[in-house]
This record gives C-alpha cells, sequence and structure tokens, in this order.
C-alpha cells in the first residue's frame, strides 16, 4: 500500500514571501490532517478534513495560512505571507474515518515538508 | 482542552539500563499511540492503546495505558545505541473530535 506522499521534501524562501504544500493521503482514507512541528517540538494540529469539509482549524492562523481539500483527496497548505516563526517541518497524515462517535484508525504520516524562512 | 505531558523531555542513559518516560494526559481517552522519530525523518508508529489496562511490547519497549490515572507509560529494557531518538505519545478522543493530540516528545540518547 503506498503511504502518504508529500511535497517538496524541502524549501527554503525569504520572509514575506508565499509557500505551497502538496499532500496525497491514502487511498480511500477520508480524513486528512495538516500538523506543524517546530524543532524541539511535538507535532501541532493545523487543520483536519473530513472528505473535502473542515472538521477543525482552531489552530490555523488564518491571517497567512490557507488549505483545500479538492475532491476529498489531494490537499494543500499555504502561507502567504511567510514569517520566521513558521520554519518547521509541515506534517500530512491520513486516517479511515470508523464510525460517527468512534475513533478515526490508521494514522499514516508522510515523510514531512521541511520549510526554512530567512 | 486536551493537554498532554510528557516526562523527562531529555533522558540520557547508559546501555543495558532500564528506564521509564511517563505521559500523562488532561482528557478522558482510552486511546493512546506512541512514536518514535529519528532526527530528519517522519513518525513511526510503535503502539496503539486501545484500553484501560493495555499492555504491548516490542522487542525491549513496552508499553501501557491506565486510563483511570490519564498515564501512559513507555518502559525501556537495558537500553542499547539504537534506541537513541525522539520518543512522542499521542492521544486521540473519540467522535468528530478524533486526531492525535501530540505531548511534547522525550529525547532519548543512549550512551555506550
Amino acid at each position: 500500500e503506498a503511504g502518504v506522499a508529500q511535497s517538496p521534501r524541502y524549501k527554503i524562501i525569504e520572509k514575506r514571501q508565499s509557500v505551497a504544500f502538496w499532500c496525497n493521503p491514502i487511498s480511500g482514507h477520508a480524513t486528512l490532517y495538516w500538523y506543524q512541528q517546530i524543532l524541539g517540538q511535538g507535532p501541532k494540529l493545523l487543520i483536519q478534513f473530513q472528505n473535502n469539509g473542515v472538521v477543525d482549524d482552531s489552530q490555523l492562523p488564518k491571517d497567512r495560512f490557507s488549505a483545500e481539500r479538492l475532491k476529498g483527496v489531494d490537499s494543500t497548505l499555504k502561507i502567504q505571507p511567510a514569517k520566521l516563526e513558521d520554519s518547521a517541518v509541515y506534517l500530512c497524515a491520513s486516517s479511515s474515518r470508523v464510525s460517527p462517535g468512534g475513533y478515526n484508525y490508521g494514522y499514516t504520516f508522510g515523510s514531512g515538508t521541511r520549510l526554512t524562512v530567512v | 482542552e486536551l493537554k498532554v505531558e510528557q516526562n523527562p523531555l531529555f533522558l540520557s542513559m547508559q546501555e543495558g539500563k532500564n528506564y521509564t518516560i511517563y505521559c500523562n494526559y488532561s482528557t478522558t481517552s482510552d486511546r493512546l499511540y506512541w512514536y518514535r522519530q529519528d532526527p530528519g525523518k517522519s513518525l513511526e508508529s510503535l503502539f496503539v492503546l486501545l484500553s484501560n489496562g493495555a499492555v504491548k511490547q516490542e522487542g525491549r519497549l513496552m508499553a501501557s495505558l491506565d486510563t483511570k490515572a490519564r498515564l501512559s507509560t513507555l518502559h525501556i529494557t537495558a537500553a542499547v545505541h539504537d534506541l537513541s531518538a525522539t520518543y512522542f505519545c499521542a492521544v486521540d478522543l473519540a467522535g468528530t473530535a478524533s486526531k492525535l493530540t501530540f505531548g511534547t516528545g522525550t529525547r532519548l540518547q543512549v550512551t555506550l
């Protein structure tokens, strides 16, 4: 089974520039997540999609970050304009949805995109 | 808001020694994950604990879950250098909130 694909693997940009990351989840996984992992910290959830709808974006800095999941499959995360503190690894994950009231299963993480803002 | 805390944050231990990493969380849950992360790499799933009293073992690592105490432990037996990595616990909540909330991480360094 193919894993969660992310691109690019690395990106270096200057502050105030824009950047976009792409994620292709495991086939059939309805739920997709974007996490931000700052060096030395645990991953922090930015946004969660169920199919192509947003379930939770409470920790997404909406003044500069945006995300979409067209047709309930691939997703893109964009930062515009970038700040120095956005330097981090951005991890995409997907999972199978069990049922309302249940737990998601099969969390699978991609390799991540390492963003450096200079 | 769910809080997940790990301790210690950093652990340096000699090969052959035993130690335990603790994961405390603030909201009722009976599903907890342990992950390993090597420098520059993504997250590798180690264990999924699905109920109170669950215990799982793989090689020199053993994880347990006490949902009443809201506590999970990751026990390392006779550590070897290859176990050097950062270990994260992550808690899942049921229902529409089902997602992983990660702990702060424990950086383990096993010295020869």
